[in-house]
């Protein structure tokens, strides 16, 4: 079974500073792996992905994510915060040695940008 | 087609009575998934298909849960005899042949019940 942990329910920054939500995932095969961002009444929107290319990983609105296997971490950081990048962001594993595809999502990180 | 539209967008209902929500992918996409997602925690897998087979149904919640995609295009979510439970957000994605990545979710249907 695959799974993934998210280190932090809440994370606040100021605008303009970096940001680092931490996520750890388990996995018994080479996992693909996700981050996706949610905006009040809006939908889930892909940030970035890994499907076993490159290392890291670049998405969308500036943010990027190191995929490391020895530390089992997938980490998403942004150099530097916007006010509108106030959101809950799931990190995500697909069960890709499944049929099903189906994706199991983090627990999720709130993130406040202060001003 | 521009998304995924999921119908109604909020569902207030009594305990006990039965709701239906309705999903309509992207129209070239095969798969349909269906994901509940409460307060405070990320979207749970409930149950798929590819285009009008549901290939897994055992993450259903209960049997009181169903769900169709009786011609391979949209489908419907159907939860008989409401709990308090239940109340929750629930999502729908599709995918071409579930590639990584390739989900488009909808904007959910939160239901409520009183």
């Amino acid at each position: 079974a695959q799974s993934v942990t998210q280190l932090d329910s809440h994370v606040s920054v100021s605008e303009g500073t970096p940001v680092l939500l931490r996520c750890n995932y388990s996995s018994s095969y080479s996992p693909s792996l996700f981050w996706y961002v949610q905006h009040p009444n809006k939908g889930l929107q892909l940030l970035l992905k890994y499907t076993s290319a490159a290392t890291l990983v670049k998405g969308i609105n500036g943010f990027e994510a190191e995929f490391k296997k020895s530390e089992t971490s997938f980490h998403l950081t942004k150099p530097s915060a916007h006010m509108s990048d106030a959101a809950e962001y799931f990190c995500v594993v697909s069960d890709r040695d499944t049929g099903r595809r189906a994706l199991t999502f983090g627990s999720g990180t709130r993130l406040q940008v202060q001003p | 087609d521009t998304g995924v539209s999921q119908d109604p967008r909020h569902k207030i209902t009594k305990r006990g009575q039965n709701v239906t929500f309705r999903c309509d992918p992207i129209s070239e996409h095969n798969r349909l998934y269906w994901y509940r997602q409460t307060l405070g925690q990320g979207p749970e897998f409930l149950t798929y298909f590819q285009n009008e087979a549901q290939l897994e149904k055992s993450r259903l919640l209960s049997d009181r849960f169903s769900a169709e995609r009786p011609k391979g295009s949209f489908s419907t979510l159907e939860i008989q005899r409401t709990e308090q439970g239940d109340s929750a957000m629930y999502l729908c994605a599709s995918s071409l042949d579930g590639r990584a990545g390739g989900y488009t979710f909808g904007s959910g249907t939160r239901l409520t019940v009183v």
